[in-house]
């Protein structure tokens, strides 16, 4: 399978915990996109890096939530002290930059539960 | 920021039939508009896309239009049939570069036998 992965796919943690989650891209797309997507909703944009940097975070990304892309391949986005507003499907996406406007691949999402 | 605003929430058609859904975008700059079809428990995938040098893409029973001036998108569904029940949203880029996309609050297309 050569699409975008994600891991774990589901995630039940008590509140207070820190949970991290892993995404892998397309091979060579050189850009990363983490979402957030609750019931009902469409994804919300989280941050981005184009290769191994981070180039913007969204206001919704609080001081609990890192993301890291350390090698420019695979993602990790980690959550501290969980609580229960986190509650929702993360959604990494990737792209490859081009001469027109990047086409974005979604992976199958990890749903977070937090009890 | 840039806001999308998609109709209808819901729409129910009879298999065969053809559907319309209907995005609007306030940042007369943005120049990127996907489609995303999203089943119950799946990934987002992307169905069909347009540039905003365009102003109508088809790909078989599916076409989306572009109106710049009037800032609106559509995504047109010909010869429905119930595998195309499903959530869809569109999409447009947020500013600030980068190509990060803010969606629309989808659709519920359900396509009745």
């Amino acid at each position: 399978d050569t699409g975008v992965s994600q891991d774990p796919r589901h995630k039940i943690t008590k509140r207070g915990q820190n949970v991290t989650f892993r995404c892998d891209p397309i091979s060579e797309h050189n850009r990363l996109y983490w979402y957030r997507q609750t019931l009902g909703q469409g994804p919300e944009f989280l941050t981005y890096f184009q290769n191994e940097a981070q180039l913007e975070k969204s206001r919704l990304l609080s001081d609990r939530f890192s993301a890291e892309r350390p090698k420019g391949s695979f993602s990790t986005l980690e959550i501290q002290r969980t609580e229960q507003g986190d509650s929702a499907m993360y959604l990494c996406a990737s792209s490859v930059t081009g001469l027109s406007t990047d086409t974005q691949y979604f992976g199958p999402g990890t749903r977070l539960t937090v009890l | 920021g840039e806001n999308v605003e998609q109709h209808p929430s819901t729409l129910s058609v009879q298999e065969g039939d053809s559907a319309v859904i209907k995005c609007t975008y306030s940042d007369s700059a943005s120049n990127y508009f996907p489609w995303y079809k999203q089943e119950l428990g799946k990934r987002p995938q992307l169905i069909i896309d347009i540039r905003s040098n365009v102003g109508e893409k088809k790909d078989q029973r599916i076409a989306v239009t572009l109106n710049k001036t009037a800032k609106h998108f559509s995504l047109h569904i010909t010869e429905t049939q119930p595998e195309d029940s499903a959530v869809y949203f569109c999409a447009v880029p947020l500013t600030g570069g980068g190509n990060k996309l803010t969606f629309g609050t989808g659709t519920q297309l359900k396509v009745e036998l």
